[in-house]
């Protein structure tokens, strides 16, 4: 059965760096990792995406082993406004039809 | 430009009522996403458009769930004889294509449907 796994929650205090990890045993080959973030009341937004190694943007890094079977999005000196819930995205067939959103991790940093 | 827009924002109705949700694409995306978020849950992904065409509906819940796109642009999401069950925020997203998680989705604000 497709899925994914991450951690439910996780809490953070401002300026320090948050690794929220994303476990995936059979993804499709030929497809990318997605991330997104979702504040309350709104639909989740864009955060990164990699295909494999290391991807860095202005706001996050994403780290994907050789096996492709976990990532971890690293969110760099977080603030509080970064407090929101954390997704990934893959995709478990070559046809990129079944995508799997992971249930979320709730990132709660504080001052 | 516009983003993604869906109406109604709230919609509350009986127990075995139909309702209907629309989704207004950004322009010019092709590619066109139905999601159902439940309360403490994940996105549950459960159609997607290319143009007009849902070449998989095999994730919509029960055959009380139906989709439809016309002209490549609007969308609306129907569920029949509405449960307590399918309670939750509805969200759609569109992208340029359809090329898997590969491709930027961009999500409407969501439609919070009650059924009582």
């Amino acid at each position: 059965l497709a899925k994914t796994t991450q951690p439910i929650s996780m809490d953070s205090y401002e300026g320090q760096e948050v690794n929220i990890t994303c476990s995936h045993n059979n993804i499709a080959t030929n497809d990318y990792i997605t991330w997104y973030q979702q504040f309350p009341s709104q639909g989740p937004r864009f955060i990164i995406q990699g295909y494999k190694t290391k991807v860095t943007n202005e706001v996050a890094s994403l780290f994907i082993p050789a096996d492709r079977k976990s990532s971890t999005l690293s969110l760099p000196r977080v603030s509080l406004s970064d407090t929101a819930v954390y997704y990934c995205l893959v995709a478990f067939n070559q046809a990129g039809t079944a995508l799997i959103f992971g249930k979320g991790t709730t990132l709660s940093v504080s001052s | 430009g516009a983003g993604v827009s869906q109406s109604p924002s709230n919609k509350v109705t009986e127990k075995g009522k139909d309702v209907e949700l629309r989704c207004d694409p950004i322009s010019g995306h092709t590619a066109l996403y139905w999601y159902r978020q439940s309360l403490g849950q994940g996105l549950e992904f459960l159609i997607y458009f290319q143009g007009n065409s849902a070449p998989d509906k095999s994730g919509l819940p029960s055959d009380r769930f139906s989709a439809e796109r016309t002209g490549g642009s609007v969308s609306t999401l129907t569920i029949q004889r509405t449960q307590q069950e399918d309670s939750a925020v509805y969200l759609c997203a569109s992208s340029l294509a359809y090329l898997g998680p590969q491709e930027t989705q961009y999500f409407g604000p969501g439609t919070r449907l009650l059924v009582l």
